[in-house]
């Protein structure tokens, strides 16, 4: 079944170490997302990629880098350096890239992440 | 930047009841999207309605738009148990380099009770 695959579900981290988030799609999307969501809140935009090797900060990139190696890849690392890291975190794709019209997005199934 | 935001925070209802949540943006948009989200669990699409259209239906949902007011409004109709869940309004909006990238709203909780 073609859709998005984020791993690991659950993650604990220590103070002071970094981690990285998986995200995989096998929709042939160009355009991948990261979110992320707060408890009782909306979602953030932490970066995007529009195209393979290329990709831009969203509103709260700080603390946070991507890559976009490949098409159906597109890992989250949460650095030492983001103040605030325990989150849920939401991965996406769509068909377009949003340069003139942002179409549907579909998402992955989170990863909550926990700092110690 | 939130773009979008829902109202009301919180709806309670009886199953076999309507229910219309509201959402208010600021901005010009080219579309409007509504997302709902099982908790703990990823978002889902529901609908998307362009800035050229008033009113779209699928299924037991209707979704208004009205550019004039920088509003929408989405119904469930005939609502179940199956129904809670926060739902969400997510506005496309320009960003750096001329991309347009979606912004949700803070969305609305959802329980309809048996």
């Amino acid at each position: 079944d073609g859709g998005i695959t984020q791993s690991p579900k659950y993650l604990f981290r220590k103070e002071g170490q970094n981690v990285t988030l998986s995200c995989e799609q096998n929709l042939n999307h160009d355009a991948m997302y990261w979110y992320r969501q707060d408890p009782g809140q909306g979602l953030r935009l932490i970066y995007y990629s529009q195209i393979v090797n290329d990709f831009q900060k969203g509103d709260i990139a700080e603390g946070y880098s991507v890559s976009r190696e490949k098409k159906e890849s597109f890992p989250l690392t949460v650095t030492s350096a983001q103040k605030n890291p325990t989150a849920f975190y939401l991965c996406a794709s769509s068909r377009h890239p949003g340069t003139q019209n942002t179409g549907e997005l579909f998402f992955g199934e989170g990863s909550r992440l926990t700092v110690l | 930047s939130q773009q979008g935001e829902e109202d009301p925070q919180a709806l309670s209802i009886q199953e076999g009841e309507n229910a219309t949540m509201n959402c208010s943006y600021k901005t010009s948009i080219n579309n409007l999207q509504w997302y709902r989200q099982n908790s703990g669990r990823g978002l889902v699409h529901l609908i998307l309605i362009r800035s050229n259209e008033r009113e779209k239906h699928s299924g037991r949902l209707r979704v208004t738009l009205d550019t004039s007011k920088k509003s929408s409004s989405l119904l469930i109709t005939a609502s179940r148990a199956a129904d809670t869940a926060s739902y969400f309004c997510a506005t496309d909006e320009p960003r750096l380099g001329s991309a347009r990238q979606l912004t949700f709203g803070s969305g609305t909780q959802l329980t309809v009770l048996p």
